[in-house]
């Protein structure tokens, strides 16, 4: 089965520019995830899709990051504008769904945002 | 909110020997419970998981433990080799993944 699949897997921007970033989910996986990673810590969930609606998005800084799943399939993740912090790797997984809870959980291999 | 806390930051063990990370979590509610290594630079992979209807589950040399009354559960690695070394990461999930802060493990030959 293809995996989760992400772009660009690296990009280096000035602070203050803005940046965007793709995912496009295993087939059939209705639940999105959009996770921040600094360098030695464990991902941060930033915000989660169920389909194209958002189902938690209490760790998003709404001022300057937004996402949107349009059509309930891929994903695009925006920064504007960026900071020095915002430096990290942004991790994008799906899940599929059971009784409710979710199950599964593939990452895709993530873009490595450099903010100078 | 929901937490995830993992023990030890870094684990350092001779080949051979076995490996032990534990994590506990807030939410009760809380019904999965996979393990990832990750490498340097590359993504998460999951390892092994366990859900919440079972209290232990072995994939060769790794096992993991639940304990849900006590909301803990732990990651067991046995006969250690020095591929096994990498940054270990227990999350938690009822409806979302909460991650643990990770534990670097390295295997010294």
């Amino acid at each position: 089965e293809a995996g989760v699949a992400q772009s660009p897997r690296y990009k280096i921007i000035e602070k203050r520019q803005s940046v965007a970033f793709w995912c496009n989910p295993i087939s059939g996986h209705a639940t999105l995830y959009w996770y921040q990673q600094i360098l030695g810590q464990g991902p941060k969930l930033l915000i989660q899709f169920q389909n194209n609606g958002v189902v938690d998005d209490s760790q998003l800084p709404k001022d300057r990051f937004s996402a949107e799943r349009l059509k309930g399939v891929d994903s695009t993740l925006k920064i504007q504008p960026a900071k020095l912090e915002d430096s990290a790797v942004y991790l994008c997984a799906s899940s599929s769904q059971m009784g409710g809870a979710n199950y599964g959980y593939t990452f895709g291999s993530g873009t490595r945002l450099t903010v100078v | 909110g929901e937490n995830v806390e993992q023990h030890p930051s870094t684990l350092s063990v001779q080949e051979g020997d076995s490996a032990v990370i534990k994590c506990t979590y807030s939410d009760s509610a809380s019904n999965y419970f996979p393990w990832y290594k990750q490498e340097l630079g590359k993504r998460p992979q999951l390892i092994i998981d366990i859900r919440s209807n079972v209290g232990e589950k072995k994939d060769q040399r790794i096992a993991v433990t639940l304990n849900k009354t006590a909301k803990h559960f732990s990651l067991h690695i046995t006969e250690t080799q020095p591929e096994d070394s990498a940054v270990y990461f227990c999350a938690a999930s009822r409806r979302k993944l909460i991650f643990g802060q990770g534990t670097t493990l390295q295997v010294k030959p």
